[in-house]
């Protein structure tokens, strides 16, 4: 069957710090990867994608990722978080149809 | 480029009304687009995914009779809640991609069903 896993639910990380949201994927088909952020009360905002090329995917706002198929992840990072970066996260994958595979979301806590 | 928007933003109804809520790509035109349903502090549930000018497939469980969805072009889709209950209450969002590309999704309707 194919999943997402987001293994953390919940990161909290003091502003100015680096973070990292950790997201595996299994699927039996080649896949397209995607992050997703998500303020409150709004709609999700791409922030990376993976559709093929370089495995290392930069984003909006400062945020990379990095395809790693053998281990079948697709981590984000950031090496310097803001305040502003605080809302929920989702890793999403494309594969074999239309239909998107969320993962349940990680929420990102930016403290002072 | 790649804005979805979607009106209203929030809407208050009584029971027993239907709702209609509209997509739009600005800036492109959708081969497809998705209607998803969430729950608070859920990830996105897809309940059905529509191509202009053909009927939607509706995921498992979803009733299609409930939950009309039109795609009338290529920038335009909505969805009706007919005769809403107070279990319909939700946050609706749509999102709209064109072949070999990322959905990009509209910022979300908020329902209240009283």
């Amino acid at each position: 069957a194919q999943s997402v896993t987001q293994l953390d639910s919940q990161v909290p990380v003091f502003e100015e710090a680096p973070v990292e949201l950790r997201c595996n994927y299994s699927s039996s088909v080649s896949v397209y990867l995607f992050w997703y952020v998500q303020y409150p009360n709004q709609g999700l905002q791409l922030l990376l994608k993976y559709l093929s090329g370089s495995t290392l995917v930069k984003g909006i706002n400062g945020f990379e990722a990095e395809f790693n198929k053998s281990q079948t992840s697709f981590h984000l990072r950031k090496p310097s978080v803001h305040i502003s970066d605080t809302a929920e996260y989702f890793c999403a994958f494309q594969g074999g149809s239309e239909k998107l595979v969320f993962g349940k979301g990680t929420k990102l806590t930016v403290n002072p | 480029g790649a804005v979805v928007s979607q009106h209203p933003s929030r809407v208050i109804c009584k029971s027993g009304t239907s709702v209609k809520i509209e997509c739009r790509s600005l800036d492109f035109q959708a081969t497809t687009m998705f209607w998803y349903r969430q729950f608070p502090k859920q990830s996105l549930m897809l309940m059905a995914t529509s191509n202009e000018g053909s009927k939607a497939t509706y995921e498992q469980g979803v009733e299609k009779d409930k939950f009309l969805i039109n795609h009338a072009s290529l920038t335009l889709s909505t969805l009706t809640v007919t005769s809403a209950h107070p279990e319909d209450s939700s946050f609706y969002i749509c999102s709209a991609r064109t072949t070999g590309e990322a959905q990009y999704f509209g910022p979300g309707t908020r329902l209240t069903v009283l």
